[in-house]
């Protein structure tokens, strides 16, 4: 069954701090991946996506994601955290069947001066 | 920049009573889509919708459930008959094309007391 896997419920780092954000995902051929965020009582905003090319894709807010097809990953990092960058961070991928995301249950970041 | 607007942003029912939540996709958009996500938990895929008809839903999506788009704007969902377990934030996504960016409102939360 396809899946996505984010591995860490929540992470803690301080402002300034780099950020990795893990993202794996279970599927025969290579989807297309997104990175979403979720502000408190917010919807759903996108930072950046995958669909083929550059493995490294910049997005929104300073955000940049890896696609490693070896390790079926993709995983979003930051430099240096904003305390505005708290927030429900989700993956998602999209299996080209009609735009079903699937989203995985997301990480909670919280920034600490 | 377009946005994808839903209303209410906060609906109480009680268990039982039907409910409508409201959606105005983007206006050049096609295909458009309904996310729930229980509170703590990842956002589920419920549908989606093109060319005036359901071209895919999930298990989730049973016969309690409908949408409709009855003019050239708006994309409702209606649950006929609520039950406790269907209180949750209901998202509506719209994109212009498949697999491209999807955009969400800024979702419903729907309270069944």
């Amino acid at each position: 069954a396809q899946s996505v896997t984010q591995p860490d419920i929540h992470i803690t780092v301080s402002e300034g701090a780099s950020l990795e954000l893990r993202c794996n995902y279970s599927y025969g051929a290579t989807p297309y991946l997104f990175w979403y965020v979720q502000s408190p009582g917010q919807g759903l905003q996108l930072l950046l996506k995958y669909f083929s090319g550059d493995t490294l894709v910049q997005g929104i807010k300073g955000f940049e994601a890896e696609f490693k097809r070896s390790q079926s990953s993709f995983n979003l990092r930051k430099p240096s955290v904003h305390w505005s960058d708290a927030a429900e961070y989700f993956c998602a991928v999209d299996l080209n069947t009609g735009n079903q995301f699937y989203f995985g249950t997301g990480t909670s970041l919280t920034v600490i001066p | 920049e377009p946005e994808v607007t839903q209303t209410p942003s906060h609906q109480v029912t009680q268990m039982g009573q039907e409910v409508i939540l409201r959606c105005v996709p983007i206006s050049n958009h096609l295909y458009f889509y309904w996310y729930r996500q229980i509170l703590g938990q990842k956002v589920e895929f419920l549908v989606s919708f093109y060319n005036n008809e359901i071209s895919e839903k999930s298990e989730i999506f049973d016969d309690q459930f409908s949408v409709e788009r009855p003019d050239g704007s708006n994309f409702t969902l209606k649950i006929r008959s609520t039950k406790l377990e269907d209180s949750a934030m209901y998202f509506c996504a719209s994109t212009a094309g498949l697999n491209t960016e999807a955009f969400f409102g800024q979702g419903t939360r729907l309270t069944v007391v």
